[in-house]
Protein backbone atom coordinates (compact mmCIF):
# COMPACT_ATOMS: atom_id res chain seq x y z
CA UNK A 1 0.00 0.00 0.00
CA UNK A 2 1.19 3.32 -1.21
CA UNK A 3 1.92 5.65 1.83
CA UNK A 4 2.95 9.32 1.75
CA UNK A 5 3.31 10.78 5.12
CA UNK A 6 4.30 14.24 5.42
CA UNK A 7 5.26 16.55 8.74
CA UNK A 8 7.35 19.56 9.80
CA UNK A 9 4.09 22.21 9.57
CA UNK A 10 3.20 24.63 12.22
CA UNK A 11 3.01 28.17 13.31
CA UNK A 12 5.90 30.34 11.77
CA UNK A 13 6.19 34.14 11.90
CA UNK A 14 7.00 35.78 8.30
CA UNK A 15 10.26 35.83 7.24
CA UNK A 16 11.10 32.45 8.68
CA UNK A 17 11.71 29.11 7.93
CA UNK A 18 10.20 25.80 7.77
CA UNK A 19 11.03 22.27 6.58
CA UNK A 20 8.92 19.90 5.38
CA UNK A 21 9.26 16.34 5.54
CA UNK A 22 7.74 13.50 3.30
CA UNK A 23 8.37 9.91 4.41
CA UNK A 24 6.99 7.28 1.42
CA UNK A 25 6.33 3.69 1.61
CA UNK A 26 5.10 1.30 -0.97
CA UNK A 27 6.48 1.97 -3.63
CA UNK A 28 9.87 1.73 -5.20
CA UNK A 29 10.33 5.42 -4.37
CA UNK A 30 13.57 6.32 -6.46
CA UNK A 31 11.80 5.28 -9.84
CA UNK A 32 9.20 8.41 -9.21
CA UNK A 33 8.99 11.58 -9.26
CA UNK A 34 7.87 13.31 -6.42
CA UNK A 35 6.08 16.86 -5.94
CA UNK A 36 4.45 19.54 -3.24
CA UNK A 37 1.18 20.64 -3.75
CA UNK A 38 -0.60 23.18 -1.39
CA UNK A 39 -3.89 24.35 -0.71
CA UNK A 40 -5.38 27.38 0.57
CA UNK A 41 -8.47 26.55 3.32
CA UNK A 42 -11.32 26.90 1.10
CA UNK A 43 -9.44 27.49 -2.37
CA UNK A 44 -8.30 25.39 -4.77
CA UNK A 45 -4.83 23.28 -5.16
CA UNK A 46 -2.24 24.80 -6.43
CA UNK A 47 1.28 22.75 -7.57
CA UNK A 48 4.35 24.36 -5.99
CA UNK A 49 7.24 22.19 -6.63
CA UNK A 50 8.61 18.70 -8.27
CA UNK A 51 11.41 16.67 -8.44
CA UNK A 52 12.62 13.91 -10.83
CA UNK A 53 13.45 10.28 -9.36
CA UNK A 54 17.00 11.52 -9.45
CA UNK A 55 16.79 15.19 -8.49
CA UNK A 56 18.34 15.87 -12.37
CA UNK A 57 14.91 18.09 -13.00
CA UNK A 58 13.07 20.33 -10.69
CA UNK A 59 10.50 22.70 -11.08
CA UNK A 60 8.88 25.46 -8.86
CA UNK A 61 5.82 27.75 -9.09
CA UNK A 62 6.52 31.46 -9.85
CA UNK A 63 4.90 32.14 -6.23
CA UNK A 64 7.69 30.11 -4.69
CA UNK A 65 10.39 30.27 -6.69
CA UNK A 66 13.88 31.75 -4.91
CA UNK A 67 12.13 30.61 -1.31
CA UNK A 68 11.39 27.38 -1.46
CA UNK A 69 14.08 24.05 -2.10
CA UNK A 70 13.11 20.87 -2.74
CA UNK A 71 15.12 17.76 -2.45
CA UNK A 72 15.10 14.61 -1.75
CA UNK A 73 16.93 11.04 -0.19
CA UNK A 74 15.94 7.95 -1.86
CA UNK A 75 18.42 6.53 0.58
CA UNK A 76 15.36 6.88 3.31
CA UNK A 77 12.57 7.20 1.01
CA UNK A 78 12.06 10.36 1.73
CA UNK A 79 11.50 13.80 0.38
CA UNK A 80 11.61 17.78 1.32
CA UNK A 81 10.41 20.88 0.98
CA UNK A 82 12.65 23.54 2.92
CA UNK A 83 10.73 26.99 2.94
CA UNK A 84 12.44 30.37 3.89
CA UNK A 85 11.52 33.72 3.82
CA UNK A 86 7.84 32.47 4.60
CA UNK A 87 4.92 35.16 3.81
CA UNK A 88 1.53 35.12 5.14
CA UNK A 89 0.07 34.22 1.64
CA UNK A 90 2.10 30.81 2.22
CA UNK A 91 -0.54 29.73 5.20
CA UNK A 92 -1.80 26.42 3.46
CA UNK A 93 -1.92 22.90 3.54
CA UNK A 94 1.08 21.12 2.12
CA UNK A 95 0.43 17.68 0.31
CA UNK A 96 3.53 15.76 -1.00
CA UNK A 97 2.58 13.39 -3.81
CA UNK A 98 3.41 10.80 -6.17
CA UNK A 99 4.29 11.26 -9.68
CA UNK A 100 3.23 8.25 -12.32
CA UNK A 101 3.88 9.44 -15.81
CA UNK A 102 3.25 13.06 -15.35
CA UNK A 103 0.19 12.88 -13.91
CA UNK A 104 -0.24 12.85 -9.84
CA UNK A 105 -1.44 9.47 -8.50
CA UNK A 106 -0.90 9.45 -4.70
CA UNK A 107 -1.77 11.81 -1.88
CA UNK A 108 -0.15 12.13 1.40
CA UNK A 109 -2.57 13.42 4.30
CA UNK A 110 -1.19 16.96 4.39
CA UNK A 111 0.48 19.11 6.26
CA UNK A 112 -0.47 22.74 8.29
CA UNK A 113 1.60 25.88 7.75
CA UNK A 114 0.58 28.71 9.10
CA UNK A 115 2.39 32.05 8.96
CA UNK A 116 1.23 34.68 11.50
CA UNK A 117 2.76 37.25 13.48
CA UNK B 1 0.75 28.26 -21.23
CA UNK B 2 -1.59 25.58 -20.40
CA UNK B 3 -4.63 25.97 -18.91
CA UNK B 4 -7.63 23.89 -17.38
CA UNK B 5 -10.78 25.24 -17.33
CA UNK B 6 -13.71 23.81 -14.91
CA UNK B 7 -17.18 25.30 -14.43
CA UNK B 8 -17.32 26.09 -10.68
CA UNK B 9 -19.95 24.46 -9.54
CA UNK B 10 -22.83 21.50 -10.43
CA UNK B 11 -25.56 19.53 -9.29
CA UNK B 12 -27.50 16.46 -9.41
CA UNK B 13 -30.25 14.49 -7.70
CA UNK B 14 -29.17 10.96 -5.60
CA UNK B 15 -29.51 8.38 -7.80
CA UNK B 16 -29.33 10.11 -11.35
CA UNK B 17 -25.88 10.62 -13.52
CA UNK B 18 -23.45 14.08 -14.12
CA UNK B 19 -20.92 14.63 -16.35
CA UNK B 20 -18.35 17.31 -15.06
CA UNK B 21 -16.08 18.83 -17.64
CA UNK B 22 -12.17 19.65 -17.96
CA UNK B 23 -11.34 21.42 -20.86
CA UNK B 24 -7.67 21.92 -22.22
CA UNK B 25 -6.68 25.16 -23.58
CA UNK B 26 -6.10 25.87 -27.06
CA UNK B 27 -2.78 23.70 -28.69
CA UNK B 28 -3.27 21.07 -26.12
CA UNK B 29 -6.45 18.79 -26.60
CA UNK B 30 -4.30 15.44 -27.15
CA UNK B 31 -2.76 15.76 -23.62
CA UNK B 32 -3.89 13.07 -20.77
CA UNK B 33 -5.17 14.68 -17.84
CA UNK B 34 -5.95 13.11 -14.37
CA UNK B 35 -9.22 13.55 -12.09
CA UNK B 36 -8.87 13.75 -8.27
CA UNK B 37 -12.03 14.48 -5.91
CA UNK B 38 -11.67 15.87 -2.92
CA UNK B 39 -14.54 15.24 -0.27
CA UNK B 40 -15.45 17.89 2.40
CA UNK B 41 -12.96 18.28 5.37
CA UNK B 42 -10.54 15.34 3.63
CA UNK B 43 -7.19 15.65 1.37
CA UNK B 44 -7.64 15.09 -2.27
CA UNK B 45 -7.59 11.24 -3.95
CA UNK B 46 -6.85 10.22 -7.62
CA UNK B 47 -9.51 8.70 -9.10
CA UNK B 48 -8.64 8.05 -12.57
CA UNK B 49 -5.60 8.80 -15.75
CA UNK B 50 -7.61 10.27 -18.77
CA UNK B 51 -5.90 9.53 -22.14
CA UNK B 52 -5.82 11.37 -25.17
CA UNK B 53 -8.02 8.44 -26.58
CA UNK B 54 -10.51 8.57 -24.70
CA UNK B 55 -8.86 5.18 -22.44
CA UNK B 56 -9.15 5.84 -18.59
CA UNK B 57 -7.03 3.81 -15.91
CA UNK B 58 -8.41 4.15 -12.35
CA UNK B 59 -7.11 4.20 -9.03
CA UNK B 60 -7.29 2.27 -6.37
CA UNK B 61 -11.00 1.13 -5.08
CA UNK B 62 -12.43 3.45 -7.51
CA UNK B 63 -15.92 2.23 -7.93
CA UNK B 64 -17.29 1.49 -11.83
CA UNK B 65 -19.92 4.48 -11.03
CA UNK B 66 -16.95 6.49 -11.67
CA UNK B 67 -15.71 6.59 -16.00
CA UNK B 68 -14.39 8.99 -18.10
CA UNK B 69 -14.04 10.15 -21.69
CA UNK B 70 -13.27 13.17 -24.53
CA UNK B 71 -13.89 14.66 -27.02
CA UNK B 72 -11.40 17.26 -28.91
CA UNK B 73 -9.85 19.29 -25.99
CA UNK B 74 -13.25 18.48 -23.39
CA UNK B 75 -12.14 15.61 -20.66
CA UNK B 76 -15.26 14.37 -18.90
CA UNK B 77 -16.01 12.49 -15.84
CA UNK B 78 -19.08 11.03 -15.65
CA UNK B 79 -19.99 9.58 -12.39
CA UNK B 80 -23.47 7.62 -12.63
CA UNK B 81 -25.39 6.38 -9.87
CA UNK B 82 -24.84 9.74 -7.52
CA UNK B 83 -24.71 8.83 -3.63
CA UNK B 84 -24.62 11.27 -0.90
CA UNK B 85 -20.38 10.74 -0.33
CA UNK B 86 -19.51 11.83 -4.23
CA UNK B 87 -20.69 15.32 -3.01
CA UNK B 88 -16.73 17.11 -3.13
CA UNK B 89 -14.91 19.03 -5.28
CA UNK B 90 -13.24 17.61 -8.08
CA UNK B 91 -10.15 19.09 -9.96
CA UNK B 92 -8.80 18.07 -13.38
CA UNK B 93 -4.49 18.05 -14.02
CA UNK B 94 -1.78 17.77 -16.53
CA UNK B 95 1.37 18.92 -17.18
CA UNK B 96 2.99 21.68 -19.20
CA UNK B 97 6.86 22.09 -19.45
CA UNK B 98 8.40 21.26 -16.21
CA UNK B 99 5.25 22.23 -14.09
CA UNK B 100 1.88 20.46 -13.13
CA UNK B 101 -1.48 22.15 -13.81
CA UNK B 102 -4.52 21.95 -11.84
CA UNK B 103 -8.09 23.28 -12.57
CA UNK B 104 -10.16 25.39 -10.64
CA UNK B 105 -12.20 22.68 -9.79
CA UNK B 106 -15.85 21.61 -9.47
CA UNK B 107 -17.99 22.07 -6.72
CA UNK B 108 -20.39 18.84 -6.97
CA UNK B 109 -23.44 18.84 -5.30
CA UNK B 110 -26.18 15.93 -4.30
CA UNK B 111 -28.97 17.14 -4.29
Amino acid sequence: EVQLVESGGGLVQPGRSLRLSCAASGFNFDDCAMHWVRQVPGKGLEWISGISWNSGSIGYADSVKGRFTISRDNAKNSLYLQMNSLRTEDTALYYCVKDNDYLLDYWGQGTLVTVSS
Amino acid sequence: QLVLTQSPSASASLGASVKLTCTLSSGHSNYAIAWHQQQPGKGPRYLMRLNSDGSHIKGDGIPDRFSGSRSGAERYLTISSLQSEDEADYYCQTWDTGVRVFGGGTKLTVL
